[in-house]
């Protein structure tokens, strides 16, 4: 079946240090790979998109390897602040008969303590 | 400035009535969907519109109805045929336009229910 695996557990971390947050995901072939923040009841919030033909993407302090070998995406934050702290979800694209489909996962909150 | 607009922002329904909540966008996107979201769960697609006047069925559209009758907005009904209809439900939209591979979404704030 098809799965998108995100950490349940939260994260927690300290204040300056990175954030790495884990998406793996089974029995799909994403041409693309997003990543969302969503603060408490709130909307999730567009962050970055990963192609599958690119190994790393950045934009300001945030980083997003994919690896479709081992079926993976990385979420980096680095010199992570307490406002970091939020839900972080992973979302593939596929292709459904009409238009196209985002599948998420259930996301890993991140909690960064000063 | 452009966005999309869901309300109420809470609801409390009584078991056995129908409930209809709005969205709104003002993005002139084509493209509008409705997600459920529930504790520990991904995202669910529940109806998705890729053009005025048509919707498809996503994964768990049972319970549920939408509309499709202006660009700018797609009501979701929860009938009273939604066995479990508390949750948080999210709106989004995106456009079909050259950039539309990216399926990047735009989410409205989202519409608490819950059933009493």
């Amino acid at each position: 079946s098809q799965k998108i695996e995100q950490n349940s557990e939260a994260l927690n971390i300290q204040e300056g240090k990175t954030a790495t947050l884990t998406c793996n995901y089974t029995n799909y072939s994403p041409a693309y790979l997003q990543w969302y923040r969503q603060d408490p009841g709130r909307g999730p919030v567009f962050l970055l998109l990963i192609r599958e033909n690119e190994k790393e993407k950045r934009k300001e302090r945030l980083k997003v390897t994919f690896d479709t070998t081992l079926k993976q995406s990385l979420f980096h934050i680095t010199a992570s602040q307490p406002a970091d702290s939020a839900t972080y979800l992973c979302a593939l694209l596929t292709n459904m008969e009409y238009g196209n489909k985002l599948v998420f996962g259930a996301g890993t909150i991140l909690r960064v303590k000063s | 400035d452009g966005g999309i607009t869901q309300s109420p922002k809470y609801l409390f329904r009584k078991e056995g009535q129908n409930v209809t909540l709005s969205c709104e966008q003002n993005l002139n996107h084509d493209a509008m969907y409705w997600y459920r979201q529930d504790p520990g769960q991904g995202l669910r697609l529940i109806y998705y519109s890729q053009i005025v006047n048509d919707f498809q069925k996503g994964d768990i559209a049972e319970g549920y109805s939408v509309s499709r009758e202006k660009k700018e907005s797609f009501p979701l009904t929860v009938t009273s045929a939604q066995k479990n209809p508390t949750a948080f439900y999210l709106c989004a939209s995106s456009t079909t336009g050259p950039p539309r591979r990216t399926g990047e979404l735009f989410f409205g704030e989202g519409s608490r229910l819950t059933v009493l």
